[in-house]
């Protein structure tokens, strides 16, 4: 499975924008990538995910270099929810289903 | 999304003993899925529960450490055998939802939390 590097933790205020950068230079090109999130006590949750073109939904958006080999989740006015564990992953398409976690970045929200 | 509820939430054991954690979602799906996350660290994946077949595991778990049970496509369960203070981690059942391409996400239950004394 190609790996993706992320920052191990990041800072932000609330009601602020917040880039969470993912690279991933050995990506194929039937790997999608996807983005979970822990928050505390609870399991993964999903957030995202996109092949190659950038994608929005309720959560975040995804804006997917145009190599490929970065990405960033983009949480548009962080709340303090949103302080968890931010999960980049490389998952192929047609492939074993299985999700292989990294370490993550730890997002922490300042009031 | 499935709902996926796990028991027992947390337990405390002695070594040497079993216990058997079970994962119910409200769905039927294809995949289902258990992980292993230790104190302070990520996610790994222990192996994936095949329906009316062996479950497959992954490079460093054995089938007669974890074994695994899926008698049906809502439900699955994780034995944890002859326990060792090492084994004190959060379980986690996760499952992949029937009939929407490989590229759909997973859902997570919020784990089984055991403690081994």
């Amino acid at each position: 499975d190609a790996k993706t590097t992320q920052p191990n933790s990041m800072e932000s205020n609330e009601e602020e924008p917040v880039h969470l950068p993912c690279n991933h230079s050995t990506i194929s090109g039937t790997d999608y990538i996807h983005w979970y999130r822990q928050l505390p006590s609870q399991g993964p949750e999903y957030v995202i995910h996109g092949l190659t073109s950038n994608v929005n939904n309720r959560m975040a958006s995804l804006a997917i270099a145009e190599d490929r080999k970065s990405s960033t989740l983009i949480l548009h006015r962080a709340t303090l929810r949103d302080a968890a564990v931010y999960y980049c992953i490389l998952k192929r398409s047609g492939g074993a289903q299985k999700l292989v976690f990294g370490q993550g970045t730890r997002l922490t929200i300042n009031p | 999304s499935a709902v996926i509820s796990q028991k027992p939430s947390r337990d405390i054991c002695q070594r040497g003993t079993s216990l058997t954690i079970q994962c119910q979602v409200d769905s039927q799906v294809t995949m289902m899925f258990w992980y292993r996350q230790q104190p302070g660290q990520s996610l790994t994946l222990i192996a994936t529960a095949n329906q009316g077949s062996e479950a497959t595991y992954e490079s460093g778990f054995v089938i007669d450490k974890f074994p695994i049970s899926r008698p049906n496509l809502t439900f699955s369960t994780l034995t944890v055998s002859n326990m060792s203070p090492e084994d004190s981690s959060i379980y986690l059942c996760s499952v992949s939802i029937t009939g929407q391409g490989y590229d759909q996400p997973q859902h997570f239950g919020d784990g089984t939390r055991l403690s081994i004394l």
